[in-house]
């Protein structure tokens, strides 16, 4: 069983566009993640979430905008795409439980914008 | 604030070469440590732990130590393979537990 999944594996859109990217766990854990990794592998958190509610929320463009319908789903969505949101985005969870945390990560989704 | 430094890759190895892959943090309090693993083309994936001063975490052959009075939790192997070719993350975890800060990665090649 997959523990932590993300559709799509791949994402090649134009720049303006409208994008949607999709996070699942099974793991039963209360807290999840959206991070960016760039070019040159730099991995930088964008949200996180608690229970449906948004705890962290770095700098990032408000065209990102994060959806949790559930604990167990943590969607982001992108509007008016631009050329340097071209990157990683993985997806991860824990359970909030202590500074002993580890996260699991999902696949992560490639996101190329022309 | 807290934050994690790690050495700058990339790495390239011989097979059965020695690793070391330094980190050390800033936090106040006593964070926990980890070291993530990335290969190509894949998530990352937890490599080991501690949660607390000189435990060491340990998996595959890999080895860190938590060193509160150096700050560091440097990776060590004492043979490298192959297949251990890949991105390795050093991370801290505050207190507050819904916070993690990565380091900015290392890259290892080993050549056979």
């Amino acid at each position: 069983d997959t523990a932590v999944s993300q559709t799509p594996k791949y994402l090649v859109t134009q720049m303006g566009n409208d994008k949607s990217i999709k996070c699942e766990q099974n793991l039963g854990h209360d807290t999840m993640y959206w991070y960016k990794q760039d070019s040159k592998k730099f991995l930088k958190i964008m949200f996180s979430y608690n229970n449906k509610e948004l705890i962290i929320n770095e700098t990032v463009p408000n065209r990102f905008s994060p959806k949790s319908p559930d604990k167990a789903h943590l969607n982001l969505h992108i509007n008016s795409l631009e050329l340097g949101d071209s990157a990683v985005y993985f997806c991860a969870s824990s359970q909030v439980s202590g500074s002993w945390d580890e996260q699991f990560f999902g696949p992560g989704t490639r996101l190329t914008v022309l | 604030g807290d934050s994690v430094t790690q050495m700058e890759g990339p790495v390239t190895l011989s097979e059965e070469a020695f690793l070391t892959i330094n980190c050390t943090y800033t936090a106040t309090g006593y964070p926990s440590l980890f070291w993530y693993v990335q290969y190509p083309g894949e998530g990352l994936q937890l490599l080991l732990k501690a949660t607390k001063a000189d435990d060491k975490g340990s998996n595959k052959g890999f080895e860190a130590t938590y060193r509160k009075e150096t700050t560091s939790f440097h990776l060590e192997k004492g043979s490298v393979q192959v297949s251990d070719s890949a991105v390795y993350f050093c991370a801290l975890s505050a207190n507050t537990g819904n916070q993690f800060y990565f380091g900015t990665g290392t890259s290892l090649t080993v050549i056979p």
